[in-house]
């Protein structure tokens, strides 16, 4: 049973335009939320975070925004870049535990030049 | 920082073959994790250790597997009797107390 979604397998975005990948969990537990970027050939590396107690965080181009309600959570890419093309995986933890990540299967964004 | 370093990049080994990974994390993190990822799905985690304890282990890890971290320092994961299902990309991470994981290259596992 998969405890973090990514429902769309992959986007394509025009460079210049908006970029909104989209996440799910299911565990109520979660409370800390994050976004890892991967290129081919190299490991996730971390993008943005964002706790429970918030409902927006903010770094540069990039914006997650999270709904405990719905218990879902939106990454925005403003501007979209070609370099931005990669995979994107949303991750969740229990922060009162052992802060293990569980990782969705990934979204492949594409921005054409 | 040099970030994590993991060894072998590839490994290809027959059906049966016992083989061996290591993972060099970043040398001031405590904590060092082990996830498997495979084709089309994300990181899935196998095992976590605090300094030299393996405090967590993910029903993934079957008794085929064996993580080590000696010294709280490196770490290795060793598969037995390999099988074609094992293939997989084994991704090391590690973290200081409860930041983000630093995710190293991985060893992508080619079982024949």
């Amino acid at each position: 049973d998969q405890q973090v979604k990514q429902n769309s397998p992959s986007l394509s975005v025009q460079e210049g335009r908006i970029s909104i990948l989209n996440c799910d969990y299911t565990n109520s537990m979660f409370d800390y939320f994050l976004w890892y970027k991967k290129y081919p050939a190299e490991g996730p590396t971390f993008l943005i975070s964002i706790s429970s107690i918030k409902d927006k965080n903010e770094d540069g181009r990039f914006t997650v925004f999270l709904n405990k309600s719905a218990k879902h959570l939106s990454l925005h890419i403003v501007p979209s870049q070609p370099g931005d093309s990669a995979v994107y995986f949303c991750a969740a933890s229990e922060s009162g535990g052992s802060y293990i990540p569980t990782f969705g299967r990934g979204t492949s964004l594409i921005v054409h030049p | 920082d040099t970030g994590v370093s993991q060894d072998p990049r590839h490994k290809i080994t027959k059906r049966g073959q016992n083989v061996t990974f290591r993972c060099d994390p970043i040398s001031e993190h405590n904590r060092l994790y082990w996830y498997r990822q495979t084709l089309g799905q994300g990181p899935e985690f196998l095992t976590y250790f605090q300094n030299e304890a393996q405090l967590e282990k993910s029903r993934l890890l079957s008794d085929r597997f064996s993580a080590e971290r000696p010294k709280g320092s490196f770490s290795t994961l060793e598969i037995q009797r390999t099988e074609q299902g094992d293939s997989a990309m084994y991704l090391c991470a590690s973290s200081l107390a409860d930041s983000p994981l630093h995710f190293g290259n991985g060893t992508r596992l080619t079982v024949t």
